[in-house]
């Protein structure tokens, strides 16, 4: 149980265009759901939380109109990167926080996207 | 806010000797994970500690939190190369209710 996956697993563009990775919680729901970059041989870093229904927060330094969250149900989040540079080129991965295992706030990763920007 | 830091950030082991990977947190943390990561992979969860004094063990790993002096370890008995990974510690905050990730382990174990 608890499995999130993430679509696509990876990705190439060209500057200026958009792309848009979905994150899905695929036998359980998920109210928040959590969207991280990792650069190459360096920690995650949290760029917004996104819950159900309702606008994401985002981070400090992090961009809400270059980084659309949209968190439609239940079990889907979307993270939109807007006229992509290549200094957005990094492995995003997304978490899933179970709706009915609060108490722990365990958070389930997806397998990640790798975005490279040309 | 809290901060998270692990060290050391490159571990290179041999096989069959033991090791401690430690955690610092800056602030009061109500639980702390450790997951592992291979590269180009995402994060797998190892485990979850709520409390001071708790201590897990699953195979050659084994965590535990010092709440107290803001620790966490992860101790690695008898290290085989499948354990070699990048370990993360994070830490959460109620209030927040976020995790914060430290800076990652890479370990390598040798032959």
């Amino acid at each position: 149980g608890a499995v999130v996956s993430q679509h696509p697993s990876w990705v190439i563009c060209k500057s200026g265009t958009s792309v848009k990775i979905e994150c899905r919680s695929l036998d359980f729901q998920a109210t928040t759901m959590f969207w991280y970059r990792q650069f190459p041989k360096q920690s995650l870093m949290l760029m917004a939380t996104s819950n159900e229904g309702s606008k994401a927060t985002y981070e400090q330094g992090v961009e809400k109109d270059k980084f659309l969250i949209n968190h439609a149900s239940l079990t889907l989040s979307t993270l939109t990167v807007t006229s992509a540079h290549p200094e957005d080129s990094s492995f995003y991965i997304c978490s899933a926080r179970d709706r009915l295992a609060s108490n722990l706030n365990l958070e389930f990763f997806g397998p990640g996207t790798r975005l490279t920007v040309l | 806010e809290l901060k998270v830091e692990q060290n050391p950030l490159f571990l290179s082991m041999q096989e069959g000797k033991n090791y401690t990977i430690y955690c610092n947190y800056s602030t009061t943390s109500d639980r702390l994970y450790w997951y592992r990561q291979d590269p180009g992979k995402s994060l797998e969860s190892l485990f979850v500690l709520l409390s001071n004094g708790a201590v897990k063990q699953e195979g050659r790993l084994m965590a535990s939190l010092d709440t107290k002096a803001r620790l966490s370890t992860l101790h690695i008995t008898a290290a085989v190369h499948d354990l070699s990974a990048t370990y993360f510690c994070a830490g959460h905050t109620g209030t927040a209710s976020k995790l914060t990730f430290g800076t990652g382990t890479r370990l390598q174990v040798t032959l």
